[in-house]
């Protein structure tokens, strides 16, 4: 089992450029979710999936977009990138909600120039 | 909205030693769920303990245990027997009745010194 994989690990983006942080899991978890980390601080969700075709915005979902076709694949979409995204992104999956941990993807580190 | 108060931003704990990380939360629902994770400096975060709020007994998990007070809504994370290893950050955070994500603190730094 590879877990939770994102990609790329490292990325650098202009002003107004778009990009698609990509994440996908094999453990056949129904729930996945996307965080950003800002230096120094905890992990604020953007948006999450309690299945494929199902979405929901999360505490700061401003900017970004998400899809869920498939239940391996949750891909973030930044649209016009901004400096303030600029952060470290998690994605995170849970075959549960209650006593279910959620297991993380090792990050992507987003710099907007 | 839940709140997740860390309020050590920095700890020191000797090898060999125990150490205790506050988690204070507030909510007024009956039913959430407290969860601790370390992020060592390579970035990923780890899973270390879960408590639910209708748990009887204090989660343990090897040398990581909760030590939960419901009604001071405290959430303490004891490490005992600190290695070099140990040395991260340390977030508490907390799952909310019918939510579905996590709600996280600002973290503890932890360094384990010989």
């Amino acid at each position: 089992n590879a877990g939770v994989t994102q990609t790329p690990k490292f990325r650098i983006l202009k002003i107004g450029q778009s990009m698609t942080l990509q994440c996908a899991q094999d453990m056949n978890h129904n729930y996945m979710y996307w965080y950003r980390q800002d230096p120094g601080m905890g992990l604020k969700l953007i948006y999450y999936s309690v299945g494929a075709g199902i979405t929901d915005k999360g505490e700061v979902p401003n900017g970004y977009n998400v899809s869920r076709s498939t239940t391996e694949d949750f891909p973030l979409r930044l649209e016009l990138a901004a400096p303030s995204q600029t952060s470290v992104y998690f994605c995170a999956s849970s075959y549960g909600f209650e006593a279910y941990e959620q297991y993380f993807g090792p990050g992507t580190r987003l710099t907007v120039t | 909205a839940q709140k997740i108060t860390q309020t050590q931003p920095g700890m020191f704990v000797q090898e060999k030693e125990a150490v205790t990380l506050d988690c204070t939360y507030d909510t007024s629902d009956p039913s959430y769920g407290l969860f601790w994770y370390k992020q060592p400096s390579s970035g990923e975060m780890i899973f270390l303990i879960y408590q639910g709020s209708y748990d009887q007994q204090n989660a343990t998990e090897g040398r990581y245990s909760l030590n939960f007070q419901k009604a001071r809504k405290s959430a303490n994370l004891v490490i005992s027997a600190s290695q070099l290893g140990d040395s991260a950050m340390y977030f508490c955070a907390m799952r909310p009745p019918a939510g579905y994500a996590l709600n996280f603190g600002k973290g503890t730094s932890l360094l384990v010194t010989p």
